[in-house]
């Protein structure tokens, strides 16, 4: 089964300096993986998503991701926060199971502080 | 607008009373997800839709728990006997396809079971 762990519930950057928030995954097959963001009181809005292309994944916002098989990686960095980053941010791979549904499943999530 | 529209977005309701949710998806997309999202936690799957036929649904969703989307478009979840444990976001998305395709969200329908 696959599964995502997120490996910082929080953290707190300074405005002007980089992102790092860090998931890891857990996939038989080849996984589809996205990058989700969530503003208060707003909808989930897709960041950014790697589906066996590139393995250097752009996306909105200026935002990166890269897939690393090796370390079962999927870090999203930013390299310069604004204080519109300030949010809670979801790792998400698709599952590949025998339904083939393409459900979601998430990460717990990271929320992002961004200091003035 | 052409995203995915929910209604209503807040809804308080005392335990035991029956509850309603609509989902409009984007109308191309083929494929509609439920998920339910409770304080600090990700969203997790409840059921999923395609076109008319639901095809698959998560052990999360008991019995209390029915969903449709007639004629494939609109999707409605409804909740019986409701209880303050089903107090959460619910979420509703469509997709063109399944696997390895992006998923767009609505904006939620938060229940409050008081």
């Amino acid at each position: 089964a696959q599964s995502v762990t997120q490996l910082d519930s929080h953290v707190s950057v300074s405005e002007g300096t980089p992102v790092l928030l860090r998931c890891n995954y857990s996939s038989s097959y080849s996984p589809s993986l996205f990058w989700y963001v969530q503003h208060p009181n707003k909808g989930l809005q897709l960041l950014l998503k790697y589906t066996s292309a590139a393995t250097l994944v752009k996306g909105i916002n200026g935002f990166e991701a890269e897939f690393k098989k090796s370390e079962t990686s999927f870090h999203l960095t930013k390299p310069s926060a604004h204080m519109s980053d300030a949010a809670e941010y979801f790792c998400v791979v698709s599952d590949l199971g025998s339904s083939n549904t393409g459900k979601l499943i998430f990460g717990q999530g990271t929320t992002l502080q961004v200091k003035p | 607008d052409t995203g995915v529209s929910q209604d209503p977005r807040h809804k308080i309701t005392k335990r035991g009373q029956n509850v309603t949710f609509r989902c409009d998806p984007i109308s191309e997309h083929n494929r509609l997800y439920w998920y339910r999202q409770t304080l600090g936690q990700g969203p997790e799957f409840l059921t999923y839709f395609q076109n008319e036929a639901q095809l698959e649904k998560s052990r999360l969703l008991s019995d209390r728990f029915s969903a449709e989307r007639p004629k494939g478009s609109f999707s409605t979840l409804e909740i019986q006997r409701t209880e303050q444990g089903d107090s959460a976001m619910y979420l509703c998305a469509s997709s063109l396809r399944g696997q390895g395709y992006e998923q767009y969200f609505g904006p939620g329908t938060r229940l409050t079971v008081t």
